[in-house]
């Protein structure tokens, strides 16, 4: 079966400190991969997808960035965090039609 | 226009009560559409799929109108256990694999 693993669960970093976040998916191949961002109280925000390696789909312009390195695994990205990065950090996979399945997400706090 | 939309609520509503949410998404050629439940400080967890001709999982429906690029969930004979954030979800169209979610409807049940 297949199984989703992101982490850490929780991370505390200082304004303008480097940020990685990783996901790995095992059990498939060639997942179209997801990482997205939910602010405390609001809904999720797609920041990049991808569906294959070396495929990276950029949804919203921020000081965030993704690569695909290995088909799957997917890593999040900052040089310098800013507050506003604060929030719940989820990674998810797909496969064609069928439906996204999460990790357990990144709870990040930039202080 | 967002391109997945549902009523935030809240919803309150008594145990055993019916409650229906609604979507509508912008993109006529998306292709897959699912519900997801979300409980506090957790990740999304499939729901159900959306299929044109309507499904049932026990006490949940789902119904799609590609006609009129709407999204239904009903719930009957809530239960307290339905408490949480319901989301709808768009998959594909015009960006293949990407996976768009509503902001969310918060469901309360109260005995």
């Amino acid at each position: 079966s297949q199984t989703i693993h992101q982490w850490p669960a929780t991370l505390v970093q200082p304004v303008g400190s480097p940020l990685s976040l990783e996901c790995t998916v095992e059990g498939t191949s060639n997942p179209n991969l997801y990482w997205y961002r939910q602010a405390a109280g609001r809904g999720l925000q797609l920041l990049f997808y991808s569906v294959g390696i070396g495929q990276i789909s950029s949804e919203v312009p921020q000081n965030l960035s993704a690569s695909r390195p290995q088909d799957r695994q997917f890593i999040l990205s900052s040089k310098k965090l800013l507050l506003s990065d604060s929030g719940f950090y989820l990674c998810a996979w797909s496969l064609g039609g069928v439906a996204a399945f999460f990790g357990q997400g990144t709870r990040l706090t930039v202080v | 226009r967002k391109e997945v939309e549902q009523d935030p609520g809240p919803f309150n509503v008594p145990e055993g009560a019916t409650v229906a949410f609604n979507c509508t998404y912008s993109n006529s050629a998306s292709q897959s559409f699912f519900w997801y439940r979300q409980d506090c400080r957790k990740e999304p967890k499939l729901l159900m799929s959306v299929y044109s001709s309507g499904n049932e999982d026990g006490r949940f429906t789902a119904q799609l109108n590609r006609a009129s690029q709407y999204i239904s969930l009903l719930i009957r004979d809530s239960k307290l256990s339905d408490s949480a954030t319901y989301l709808c979800v768009v998959k594909g169209g015009t960006s293949y694999g990407k996976l768009t979610f509503g902001q969310g409807t918060i469901l309360t049940v109260h005995p």
